[in-house]
């Protein structure tokens, strides 16, 4: 169990630009969960897999954001024509069915 | 729509003072309830699971409580230190697979 690892730990980028985080989960893990945090807030729920099969999506993630997890092991969460708002720290989670999640470090984006 | 709430926003305590961090939520129909640690720049810890069936849940000098009829829980920290100082978020998972989290109870411990 090496935990969870997402990359990078702080993106900064300008206005308009795309961008992409990874994710990878506890070996083995077939649920994974991407949130969202922003400063002095509690995270808020983005989207849901288990396995490969994106299962759940918030009315948070607009058209803009769009997340794979193309073997059921890592994801990616891409965000696309970045906006000041999207600045915050992007928390990926896993776990082993219906067990406690387990989270990463988080990747900060910063939007100049 | 569940929401979670959580009493006080921050809190200053000197070291060796018991204290009790307050959440709230407003659908009882919950499935489990998590109290998690967050320090600066840091993912989550969790610190204690409590199931709906289950009352209370205790690791070393923490103690969660869990009343669901009212939707409200408990983290007790007994004997406050320094190494304490985090924020604490309290989350609820109801249907489906999403944790509703609070916005969290920043303490600071004082030596």
């Amino acid at each position: 169990d090496t935990g969870v690892s997402q990359d990078p730990r702080h993106k900064i980028t300008k206005r308009g630009q795309n961008v992409t985080f990874r994710c990878d989960p506890i070996s083995e893990h077939n649920r994974l969960y991407w949130y969202r945090q922003t400063l002095g807030q509690g995270p808020e729920f983005l989207t849901y897999f288990q396995n490969e099969a994106q299962l759940e999506k918030s009315r948070l993630l607009s058209d803009r954001f769009s997340a794979e997890r193309p073997k059921g092991s890592f994801s990616t969460l891409e965000i696309q024509r970045t906006e000041q708002g999207d600045s915050a720290m992007y928390l990926c989670a896993c776990s082993r069915d219906n067990q406690p999640q387990h989270f990463g470090d988080g990747t900060r984006l910063s939007i100049l | 729509k569940q929401e979670v709430t959580q009493i006080p926003a921050a809190l200053s305590v000197p070291e060796g003072e018991n204290l009790v961090l307050n959440c709230s939520f407003t659908d009882s129909a919950i499935y489990n309830l998590q109290w998690f640690r967050q320090d600066p720049g840091k993912g989550l810890t969790s610190l204690l699971l409590i199931q709906s069936s289950q009352r209370e849940q205790t690791s070393g000098r923490l103690n969660a409580s869990l009343d669901k009829s009212s939707g409200r829980s408990t983290l007790y920290i007994a004997a406050s230190q320094p190494g304490d100082s985090a924020t604490y978020l309290c989350a609820v998972k109801n249907a489906g697979n999403m944790l509703t989290f609070g916005g969290g109870t920043r303490l600071m411990v004082k030596p």
